[in-house]
């Protein structure tokens, strides 16, 4: 049961260039999606959200867009720094589902200095 | 910055023990949660909790499994008697409003049954 899927496991890139990382899901009731970004030894931690009502959002270095019609969200980290190498999740809400988030497996980026 | 706080780090135990896996969460917060995530796998949904009660369950969270907030700053997990599936990096986690909402995890406690 794989409703939030991020396909890819790792992601390699320069440090300076852009990082893209990919999630689709499947389940049309999600209207709510995080990101969030884990180091070893510690709890994922908050990076950035975009509701369904946008298809954009910005924080500094990191963009998020979403596409509702392909169910398909991305993340977008320029520049990248070797810092930014970490674990990332994918996670959706749904709903009248306020409480519970459904994480995808997650994808490794590794930024080169 | 606030943080979730979680004990132990570790904790291995038999197959068939109970287990009790502790949380501290954000002071003002009003919602708490666990997540575990299993070696290899994707972070899964167990539980959430308001106001002294269960707000949502998984499939996961069957009778061996319970959560208590028996004071004002702790939250725990209870398993009854472990199984070896039941190994994995457990996550307790807080907000201050529902899930769509920002949530705090904490480091993790890693259990494993032998």
């Amino acid at each position: 049961d794989q409703q939030v899927k991020q396909n890819s496991p790792s992601l390699s890139v320069q440090e300076g260039r852009i990082s893209i990382l990919n999630c689709d899901y499947t389940n049309s009731m999600f209207d709510y999606f995080l990101w969030y970004k884990k180091y070893p030894a510690e709890g994922p931690t908050f990076l950035i959200s975009i509701s369904s009502i946008k298809d954009k959002n910005e924080d500094g270095r990191f963009t998020v867009f979403l596409n509702k019609s392909a169910k398909h969200l991305s993340l977008h980290i320029v520049p990248s720094q070797p810092g930014d190498s970490a674990v990332y999740f994918c996670a959706a809400s749904a709903r009248g589902s306020n409480y519970k988030l459904t994480f995808g497996k997650g994808t490794l980026l590794t930024v080169n200095p | 910055e606030p943080e979730v706080t979680q004990t132990p780090s570790h904790q291995v135990t038999q197959m068939g023990q109970e287990v009790i896996l502790r949380c501290v969460p954000i002071s003002n917060h009003l919602y708490f949660y666990w997540y575990r995530q299993i070696l290899g796998q994707k972070v899964e949904f167990l539980v959430s909790f308001y106001n002294n009660e269960i707000s949502e369950k998984s499939e996961i969270f069957d009778d061996q499994f319970s959560v208590e907030r028996p004071d004002g700053s702790n939250f725990t997990l209870k398993i009854r008697s472990t199984k070896l599936e039941d190994s994995a990096m457990y996550f307790c986690a807080s907000s201050e409003r529902a899930a769509n909402e920002k949530l705090f995890f904490g480091s993790g406690t890693q259990l494993s049954v032998l």
